[in-house]
């Protein structure tokens, strides 16, 4: 069965630092990944997505970025961090079906990233 | 216009009773529909999907979809304790947009 795993759980990070989250996804190869950001009492905004290695794109203008280095490994990064990019952060993954079939999506854990 | 709305809530539902969520979407041309449940502080779990009109039954949850009128609901029958979560409403467009969600508290 696939497993879908993120880290850390919990960040408190100060304005201007820099970030890195990695996501990684167990059980299944060539998945879709992507990154949400859901702020308190919000809905979820989708930041990126990648369909392959080395394949990202941009939803948000932002200072955010994203990187596939392997197959089943996508890591959201910032150089400075912004008191705005407080919230949770959200990892899922799908498998592309065809037949008709919708492409689901199923969420990692999620990091809680409180900026100060 | 946003692309997918729900009610805010919070709806307060008896143990037992039917609670009924609601959905609308603006791009006609959306094929699939999701279900999430978030218990808070926790990350979405799906709940079911739908693309076809009509009713989808699993288990205690039903979700209906009406294409023509761009709404899609969420029926959850003999409701628990264990279901008092936000809900969250997804139609998959050229990616997944989500709603706000739905807070639905149980009262025992």
């Amino acid at each position: 069965s696939q497993t879908i795993h993120q880290w850390p759980a919990t960040l408190v990070q100060p304005v201007g630092s820099p970030l890195s989250l990695e996501c990684t996804v167990e059980g299944t190869s060539n998945p879709n990944l992507y990154w949400y950001r859901q702020a308190a009492g919000r809905g979820l905004q989708l930041l990126f997505y990648s369909v392959g290695i080395g394949q990202i794109s941009s939803e948000v203008p932002q200072n955010l970025s994203a990187s596939r280095p392997q197959d089943r490994q996508f890591i959201l990064s910032s150089k400075k961090l912004l008191l705005s990019d407080s919230g949770f952060y959200l990892c899922a993954w799908s498998v592309s079906v065809r037949g008709g079939r919708p492409d689901t999506q199923y969420f990692g854990p999620g990091t809680r990233l409180t900026v100060l | 216009q946003k692309e997918v709305e729900q009610n805010s809530g919070p709806l307060s539902v008896p143990e037992g009773a039917i609670a009924s969520l609601n959905c609308t979407y603006s791009d006609r041309g959306s094929q699939s529909f999701f279900w999430y449940r978030q218990y808070s502080g926790k990350s979405p779990e799906l709940i079911m999907f739908i693309y076809s009109n009509g009713d989808k039954e699993d288990g205690r949850f039903t979700a209906q979809l009406n294409k023509a009128s761009q709404y899609v609901s969420l029926l959850i029958r003999d409701s628990q304790p264990s279901d008092s979560a936000t809900y969250l409403c997804a139609v998959e467009g050229y990616k997944l947009s989500f709603g706000a969600g739905t807070t639905v508290t149980v009262r025992a």
